[in-house]
């Protein structure tokens, strides 16, 4: 029969708060790791990445935490607006495996007025 | 600021039918992958390929799949004999160099298998 789509799990944050956006990753071995952002009908658009030599990283209105010692990573979105509506994707990856990605599930972001 | 594209962005096609999808990576990365997302799935990795040769390639990337670099600018995915189940948005994504890790997106094609 046809396969049933992932039932992205949602997280409705009111304009202004904070938000954090979880992820547990697969590999022990992974050395990258990319939080991507996804509009409707639009492909994947990078906001932050992270190496595992770090456990901490900050942007413009965004950090992300990486806890090797139980494989999660974490990412935080300050003062959230309109505009980052949208599904949030973690990703890992290898470079002794040629950097392929290994997208995480996703999550729903809906940003209230 | 330079990006990935991707041709068409819709495509419509009989089962059976031969389908070539299109990118043109950022002109100075070294480094091509396809993946692709069925509707309301996640992201899964297809091939990458780099020195116009497949450097890794998934389960999914059976035989009906190839991919290469034409004319040292357009990536292309090629699908044989498609499937119903091969519906899905094809992302091209392009990478600098191994030291730089962060792959850039196309905006995707849209595939429908009828």
């Amino acid at each position: 029969g046809e396969s049933v789509g992932l039932h992205l799990p949602t997280l409705s944050v009111q304009e202004g708060d904070n938000s954090i956006i979880n992820c547990a990753y697969s590999n022990s071995a992974s050395d990258y790791f990319i939080w991507y952002k996804q509009e409707s009908g639009k492909g994947p658009q990078f906001i932050i990445d992270i190496r595992s030599n770090m456990d901490k990283r900050q942007g413009q209105r965004v950090t992300v935490l990486l806890n090797k010692t139980v494989k999660h990573l974490s990412l935080q979105i300050a003062a959230t607006q309109p505009g980052d509506s949208a599904v949030y994707f973690c990703a890992e990856s290898m470079k002794a495996a040629g950097n392929k990605l290994t997208f995480g599930g996703g999550t729903r972001v809906l940003v209230k007025p | 600021e330079p990006e990935v594209t991707q041709t068409p962005s819709h495509q419509v096609t009989q089962m059976g039918q031969e389908v070539i999808l299109r990118c043109v990576p950022i002109s100075n990365h070294l480094y091509f992958y396809w993946y692709r997302q069925i509707l309301g799935q996640k992201v899964e990795f297809l091939v990458s390929f780099y020195n116009n040769e497949i450097s890794e390639k998934s389960e999914i990337f059976d035989d009906q799949f190839s991919v290469e670099r034409p004319d040292g600018s357009n990536f292309t995915l090629k699908i044989r004999s498609t499937k119903l189940e091969d519906s899905a948005m094809y992302f091209c994504a392009t990478l600098r160099t191994t030291y730089q890790e962060t792959q850039y997106f196309g905006p995707g094609t849209r595939l429908l298998v009828l």
